[in-house]
């Protein structure tokens, strides 16, 4: 298996503009988490779906960030309007079965909110 | 409710041990440990479930004392290639279902 694959790796937008980013888990994980990672507030959990519905979305920032998860092979974090504070790096993860299985993360997409 | 690293960073030569600690002021259910390299993604180490619990990975183990909050990664014999940034991942009891790591521990392995 590839891993889990996210896209964009990099993406720079201006303030205001929407942003969609990808994750593909590894297939047959049926849990997916959206992860966010800066200087100032470290790694953090911002969502966490089981079976390809949202289990625990306390950690999104504000109605600015959206996630779904469509089918259990994809799934988008969308940020509508970004603000230069999003700037971060988005991991996904998908592990085997919930939270306490070894979770697989993606390489990450580094976006920048100018 | 993020826990609580120590230390927050620390050099070693190669073959040297360390010791990473993980405390919380709230009951924890499990502690996830994860090593972080430059530039990449963090990679999964081991997980703790219950209090008391003990895990090994090649000369990585790490223990669980859930009566005093706190998580315990040790490192032996520690080779270039454990350097990085360590950070453990708490889920805490009667907190839903919320997971909050730690700032994290820089570790630095010389020649």
């Amino acid at each position: 298996d590839a891993g889990v694959i996210q896209s964009p790796r990099h993406e720079v937008t201006e303030m205001g503009q929407e942003v969609t980013l990808r994750c593909k888990p590894i297939s047959g994980h049926n849990s997916l988490f959206w992860y966010r990672q800066t200087m100032m507030r470290g790694l953090e959990l911002l969502i966490y779906f089981n079976n390809n519905v949202p289990i625990d979305d306390s950690g999104m920032p504000e109605d600015r960030f959206s996630a779904k998860m469509p089918n259990a092979s994809f799934s988008t974090l969308k940020i509508q309007p970004s603000e230069p504070r999003d700037s971060a790096v988005y991991f996904c993860a998908s592990s085997l079965e919930g939270k306490n299985t070894e979770a697989f993360f993606g390489q990450g997409t580094r976006l920048t909110v100018v | 409710q993020q826990p609580v690293q120590s230390p927050q960073a620390v050099i070693l030569r190669e073959g040297e041990d360390a010791v990473i600690n993980c405390s919380s002021s709230k009951a924890l259910y499990s502690v996830h440990w994860y090593r972080q390299k430059h530039g990449e993604a963090p990679v999964f180490l081991m997980i703790l479930l219950k209090g008391g619990e003990q895990k090994g990975h090649e000369k990585i183990s790490a223990s669980f004392n859930e009566k005093k909050q706190q998580s315990s990664l040790y490192l032996t014999a520690s080779q270039l290639s454990y350097s990085g940034t360590y950070f453990c991942g708490t889920e805490m009891r009667n907190y839903g279902q919320n997971f909050v790591f730690g700032p994290g521990t820089r570790l630095s392995v010389l020649p």
